[in-house]
């Protein structure tokens, strides 16, 4: 049973325009968001997280959106650039006694020149 | 920085083969992880360790086991290589349940393990 779901492969993006990456989880538990980027041929690279807590986190460029009622979380990205070109992934974790992340299947971003 | 490095990026290996593939993190680490990456599928957790000599299981251990003598070092091992398992290996490692809230966790770039 997939507990974080992205349900979008892919999406593609003008440059200058603003990125939306959905995410959904079932379990409740869940108290901390993190989205990772990744390139081909690279290991996935952290970009931003949320706690539970909060509703919005920002940085920079990006900006995590959690609604918590709808268990739903997104990722947006103004302006986007070709460089922004890559595979995210959405992943949440319920602290058990350690940090153990479960990930959803990643959206590829294409940010088109 | 922090630095995961995996041993090798790329390897070949026949079915039936004992596969080792070797994650280094020079951080200090309490916590560290070994992931498959695979198409449409995302990132599934094989292992992970949370001290040396401690190990638990992830949502897909069958077929593998784990070794984490030193804090530094994780080892991944394919008992009996099957052509099922030739898919990109990512090992990651992150700060403990003793430090001040969730971390995130740090990659290495991955070992694509094909087996023939």
């Amino acid at each position: 049973d997939q507990q974080v779901k992205q349900n979008s492969p892919s999406l593609s993006v003008q440059e200058g325009r603003i990125s939306i990456l959905n995410c959904d989880y079932t379990n409740s538990m869940f108290d901390y968001f993190l989205w990772y980027k990744k390139y081909p041929a690279e290991g996935p690279t952290f970009l931003i997280s949320i706690s539970s807590i909060k509703d919005k986190n920002e940085d920079g460029r990006f900006t995590v959106f959690l609604n918590k009622s709808a268990k739903h979380l997104s990722l947006h990205i103004v302006p986007s650039q070709p460089g922004d070109s890559a595979v995210y992934f959405c992943a949440a974790s319920a602290f058990s006694g350690t940090y153990k992340y479960i990930f959803g299947t990643g959206t590829r971003l294409k940010v088109l020149a | 920085d922090v630095k995961v490095t995996q041993s090798s990026r790329y390897l070949v290996k026949r079915t039936g083969e004992k596969v080792f593939l070797e994650c280094v993190q020079d951080m200090d680490h309490e916590n560290m992880f070994w992931y498959r990456q695979d198409p449409g599928l995302g990132l599934r957790l094989i292992y992970f360790s949370y001290d040396v000599k401690m190990k638990e299981k992830g949502d897909i251990p069958e077929g593998y086991s784990v070794s984490r003598e030193k804090k530094e070092r994780f080892s991944l091992i394919l008992e009996s290589a099957s052509t099922n398992q030739t898919s990109m290996y990512l090992c990651a490692s992150s700060f403990g349940a003793g430090s001040l809230g969730n971390q995130p966790q740090h990659f290495g770039d991955g070992t694509r393990l094909s087996i023939l």
